[in-house]
């Protein structure tokens, strides 16, 4: 399996603009969950989806931050518009419920410059 | 208070020593714990799991203390290669909880020749 795959990995846009972030989880996997790390504020759990559901979205700051999971092989995590300090990396990962360590594989981020 | 706490770091050790550090969890409910390693620039990944009776995988070993809401990670005879930053989580293993994790800020530990 290929892994939990992100795109872009990198990204730079300036302030203002709609940023759209993609997540691939493995296959067969049936949560979803989308992450952000900066050096202030750590991981931060933004949202989670089971079986395409969103389940938790308590952490998403505001209403400029939304996500969606259309199917099981797919979740995209909006940003619009767009600010300074939305600067991060923005993880994806996915998981089986019913495994014994519940262990998320993390994709490899995507790192978010805002201007 | 943050759910789950580590002190940050860094933790300087010389290379063949031993280096061991804590982590906190405030709620009592929680069931399951974790130790998350993140490198450098890279994504975290699962280092072991940290069971009630104490665990070793080769170098490594957690142990739990739910009385005192804490658990640790040993490293015994460090690598360079152990250098990284490693997160401290925690599950409530509940039906609402479901898969979701809890993460520490993360401890970092740069292991030096």
């Amino acid at each position: 399996d290929a892994g939990v795959i992100q795109s872009p990995r990198h990204e730079v846009t300036e302030m203002g603009q709609e940023v759209t972030l993609r997540c691939k989880p493995i296959s067969g996997h049936d949560y979803l969950f989308w992450y952000r790390q900066t050096m202030m504020r750590g991981l931060e759990l933004l949202i989670y989806f089971n079986n395409n559901v969103p389940i938790d979205d308590s952490g998403m700051p505001e209403d400029r931050f939304s996500a969606k999971m259309p199917n099981a092989s797919f979740s995209t995590l909006k940003i619009q518009p767009s600010e300074p300090r939305d600067s991060a990396v923005y993880f994806c990962a996915s998981s089986l419920s019913g495994a014994p360590d519940l262990t998320q594989y993390f994709g490899p981020g995507t790192r978010l410059t805002v201007l | 208070r943050k759910e789950v706490e580590q002190d940050p770091g860094p933790f300087n050790v010389p290379e063949g020593a031993t280096v061991a550090f804590n982590c906190t969890y405030s709620n009592s409910a929680s069931q399951s714990f974790f130790w998350y390693r993140q490198d450098c620039r890279k994504e975290p990944k699962l280092l072991m799991s940290v069971y009630s009776s104490g665990n070793e995988d080769g170098r490594f070993t957690a142990q739990l203390n739910r009385a005192s809401q804490y658990i640790s990670l040993l490293i015994r005879d460090s690598k360079l290669s152990d250098s990284a930053t490693y997160l401290c989580v925690v599950n409530l293993r509940s039906e609402a909880a479901g898969n979701k994790l809890t993460f520490g800020g993360g401890t970092r530990v740069l292991v030096k020749p």
